[in-house]
């Protein structure tokens, strides 16, 4: 049981560059999220997503696309890479009727 | 606009000594108070949670308490240990959880 997973652990873009980042988790778990951590800011949630097939948007969704396409799968996408979007990006399931979410080691992006 | 503020930002405590983290909230929705802890280079990982009809609740060397009327909750960590030093966030949730509201953090470092 892997729990949550995060495909790759670093990247570095340049300025324009796209990349999608994964996130899988083996728990079954209907709900999935995206946050993206910055020092002194906490985590802010990106989008989010209640079950296979839907998405919704977060506190901070702008520059940031996202798919749900199997249910163990969250996959969150930027188009045009931006140097504000450096930034360390955790994915986190929670199981419905649960209050706990449960996060992936994170991924660390750099926009040069 | 921080709608979950968190103090201090950092901390050091002697080993032994209590740790105390101080969150305050303006969402009186909120219904739900996680605790997370975070090591360098992983996710966070729940530590501990509580809902507004206690005031209190300990897991072990951790309690939270909570005042409803304050629109405030803490963190107490007794006996604090070396292993116990990481990032702590506190963060808010209401109505099912999907929008978890993160503080900014507190780094605690544990000293022998």
């Amino acid at each position: 049981n892997a729990g949550v997973t995060q495909t790759p652990k670093f990247r570095v873009l340049k300025t324009g560059q796209s990349m999608t980042l994964l996130c899988a988790q083996d728990m079954n778990h209907e709900y999935m999220y995206w946050y993206r951590q910055d020092p002194g800011m906490g985590l802010r949630l990106i989008h989010y997503s209640v079950g296979e097939g839907t998405t919704a948007k977060g506190e901070v969704p702008d520059g940031y696309n996202v798919s749900r396409l199997k249910k163990q799968n969250f996959l969150l996408g930027l188009e045009s890479a931006a140097p504000s979007q450096t930034s360390v990006y955790f994915c986190a399931s929670r199981n419905g009727g649960a209050d706990t979410q449960y996060f992936g080691p994170g991924t660390r992006l750099t926009v040069l | 606009q921080q709608q979950v503020k968190q103090s201090p930002q950092s901390l050091i405590v002697q080993k032994g000594g209590i740790s105390i983290i101080n969150c305050a909230y303006e969402n009186t929705a909120f219904d739900y108070f996680p605790w997370y802890q975070q090591f360098p280079g992983k996710g966070p990982a729940l530590l501990i949670a509580i809902r507004p009809d206690v005031s209190e609740k300990k897991e072990g060397r951790f309690t939270i308490s909570f005042n409803k009327s304050a629109k405030q909750f803490s963190l107490h960590i007794m006996d604090s240990q070396p292993g116990d030093s990481a990032t702590y966030f506190c963060a808010a949730t209401s109505g099912g959880g999907n929008k978890l509201t993160f503080g900014t953090g507190t780094q605690l470092k544990v000293e022998l």
